[in-house]
């Protein structure tokens, strides 16, 4: 069965910290995408990234950074240089091909970012 | 903006009573997705759409139900509704079933249940 852990359920950081926000996910599949999204205050669901389970890659994009790591069935999300619009609650997802072409979200991590 | 449009934003309304949630998809996009997102159970998968039929199920109620017209906009009906059912409730869309093809998710509609 799919199941995506987000083990931190609040994240508080003082603004130009560095903050990783930890995912740890399971399948069965060899085939799988993981994801992560931001959800504002505001509510709206923000998609940021997707990785397959062939790369391995880590990406950055901008003050964003993924480290991808099979051998630990992880997908850590950094902000770096952490700034108040960054606060919100990040989902990290699941998708697999025995869950078709559904998500299976995390229970999210809180992150608040003090001035 | 996902280009998703879900109305209405707010609806506020009583136990036992019925409404309907509304979702226009992306223009040229043939799949639907609703996901509900409460306190209790978090963000899950209700049920799918493509093109007008229904492609998979989730955690969904019986009391819930929901269809894709012709012009693919979908509509998630709430019947007899619980206290429980108080959620933000999210639909996405996709440009076809089969992955890995994105789901952007619309604002949501946020149901208060009283």
């Amino acid at each position: 069965a799919q199941k995506v852990t987000q083990a931190q359920t609040e994240i508080s950081v003082v603004e130009k910290e560095d903050v990783t926000l930890d995912c740890v996910y399971e399948t069965r599949d060899t085939t799988y995408y993981l994801f992560w999204y931001k959800q504002p205050p505001s509510g709206e669901l923000v998609f940021l990234i997707r990785r397959n389970s062939f790369d391995e890659q880590n990406e950055i994009s901008g003050r964003y950074s993924w480290n991808f790591q099979k051998s630990t069935s992880s997908f850590n999300f950094t902000i770096t240089a952490s700034q108040v619009v960054d606060s919100a609650v990040y989902f990290c997802a699941l998708r697999d091909q025995t869950g078709a072409n559904n998500l299976f979200f995390g229970t999210g991590t809180r992150l608040t970012v003090i001035p | 903006d996902s280009g998703v449009t879900q109305t209405p934003k707010h609806l506020i309304t009583a136990t036992g009573q019925r409404v309907t949630l509304r979702c226009s998809p992306r223009s040229g996009d043939l799949s639907v997705y609703w996901y509900q997102q409460s306190l209790d159970q978090g963000l899950q998968f209700l049920i799918q759409y493509y093109n007008g039929e229904e492609r998979a199920k989730g955690n969904i109620l019986e009391r819930f139900s929901a269809q894709q017209f012709p012009d693919l906009h979908s509509e998630l009906n709430l019947s007899s509704l619980e206290l429980g059912d108080s959620a933000l409730y999210f639909c996405a869309s996709s440009v076809e079933v089969g992955w890995p093809h994105e789901q952007y998710f619309g604002p949501g509609t946020r149901l208060t249940v009283t």
